[in-house]
């Protein structure tokens, strides 16, 4: 079973670009939650998803970000028009929701130049 | 809302001794808690919860946890730490109520001394 698969690992955007970054939760979870770390700070939460439904989107930027989870497919964390503040570690994590715990993916590290 | 409070940045211990990982936890309603461990360019590797039941949790890597509700604390413990013990810790909370995502502290780094 693999686990958390998350790519790409490293992307570099120029300003103004649009960063796509995909997560293949564990096999059997249909729950998905993204969260960004800056250096030297703690994961902050974005967004929940549970297939095709946002549950939870309370720490994602109003503008420029969004997400999905379709039905077939992986789930996509979409940045539009790339700044500088953007760059950071996003991770995915995954679960059967309930008292489970997450399983997380290794990160894609995002930087914007 | 939830949150989660690790008080201490930075943990140093010596290699041997016992180490602890403070965690205090706000939640509504009874909480579920979670330890992980992030190592250096690395994902987070879930090491133990709390859902209910017995207060002394163990997990991976002879970490165990002690859940306090009067003290809405749930401390990480090791009796004798090792140098490979050392990375980045956080603690987590769900409420139990709902669909809620976990809320992470903002981790404690742990640093075992030979």
């Amino acid at each position: 079973n693999a686990g958390v698969m998350q790519n790409p690992r490293h992307l570099v955007r120029r300003r103004g670009q649009e960063a796509r970054l995909r997560c293949s939760p564990m096999k059997g979870h249909s729950h998905v939650y993204w969260y960004r770390q800056l250096p030297e700070e703690g994961l902050k939460f974005m967004v929940y998803l549970q297939k095709e439904n946002i549950i939870d989107e309370s720490g994602m930027p109003k503008e420029r970000f969004s997400a999905e989870f379709p039905k077939e497919g992986p789930s996509i964390l979409r940045i539009q028009q790339v700044v500088r503040g953007d760059s950071a570690a996003y991770f995915c994590a995954s679960s059967t929701g309930g008292n489970t715990e997450a399983f997380f993916g290794q990160g894609t590290r995002l930087t914007v130049v | 809302a939830q949150s989660v409070a690790q008080p201490e940045d930075q943990v140093n211990v010596a290699e041997g001794n016992p180490l602890t990982v403070k965690c205090t936890y706000s939640v509504s309603g009874n909480p579920y808690l979670f330890w992980y461990v992030q190592y250096p360019n690395r994902g987070l590797q879930f090491l133990l919860k709390y859902i209910t039941g017995d207060n002394l949790v163990k997990g991976s890597y002879g970490f165990e946890a002690e859940f306090n509700k009067s003290q809405t604390s749930f401390h990480l413990k090791k009796p004798s730490a090792l140098v490979s013990d050392s990375a980045l810790y956080f603690c987590a909370v769900r409420g139990n109520s709902g669909n809620t995502p976990l809320v992470f502290g903002k981790g404690t780094r742990l640093s075992v001394i030979a």
